[in-house]
């Protein structure tokens, strides 16, 4: 079984510049969340995918995130523009059940350096 | 305020021995888990305990749950170099509509050859 897969694993930009981040999560898990991880502080949430409805984008940062899944299978994770405090690592995870009911399989993360 | 909050922050032991690590967190769960980080790579979950466990064990790995004091803690036996990760608890509250697992900053488990 194919584990989630991030693409890409790094990313460079310059701030005001536009970057996608892709996510394909295991094969059959309807959920699908983003997480952020900035430097040394905690993972934080952003949202949570059911199929291709978001069931919460609560910890989105701003309307410069704009998230989609369109057919309920992979994801994109835009941000535009690009600030600085938008560096860290990105995490794609996906789940059969709810994320309370099953554990989240991982990707390896993007990692986003906004300069 | 983080809702999980994993002590110590780092943690150096040699090889073979036991090394434990804590997790608070403040409102009331369903269920708490803990999951490994290698560096550059993904979370891999390692243990879920629900709310109503009081402990629970795989493998090497021994994990404790107390709701009155809200909090956790992980006990890897007989640690070895493969085991050098950070460790991260995450909570799972039950407020309907907002659900979802909330991560604390990790500790990070350095093992000494």
């Amino acid at each position: 079984e194919a584990g989630v897969t991030q693409f890409p694993s790094h990313s460079v930009i310059e701030k005001g510049q536009t970057v996608t981040l892709r996510c394909d999560p295991i094969s059959g898990h309807d959920n699908l969340y983003w997480y952020r991880r900035v430097m040394g502080k905690e993972i934080k949430f952003l949202l949570h995918f059911v199929k291709e409805s978001k069931q919460d984008e609560s910890g989105m940062p701003n309307n410069r995130f704009l998230a989609e899944r369109t057919g309920g299978t992979y994801s994109t994770l835009k941000v535009q523009p690009a600030e600085l405090e938008d560096s860290g690592v990105y995490f794609c995870a996906s789940s059969i059940l709810g994320q309370g009911d099953s554990p989240l399989h991982f990707g390896n993360g993007t990692r986003l350096t906004v300069t | 305020s983080q809702q999980g909050e994993e002590d110590p922050q780092a943690l150096s032991i040699q090889e073979g021995e036991n090394a434990t690590m804590n997790c608070s967190y403040k409102t009331s769960i369903n269920n708490l888990q803990w999951y490994r980080q290698n560096s550059g790579r993904g979370l891999v979950h390692l243990i879920l305990i629900r709310s109503n466990e009081r402990e629970k064990h795989s493998g090497r790995l021994r994990v404790t749950l107390d709701t009155s004091k809200k909090s956790s803690s992980l006990l890897i036996t007989a640690s070895r170099a493969a085991d050098t990760a950070s460790y991260f608890c995450a909570t799972f509250s039950p407020n309907f509509g907002n659900e979802k697992l909330t991560f604390g900053t990790g500790t990070r488990l350095t093992i000494i050859p």
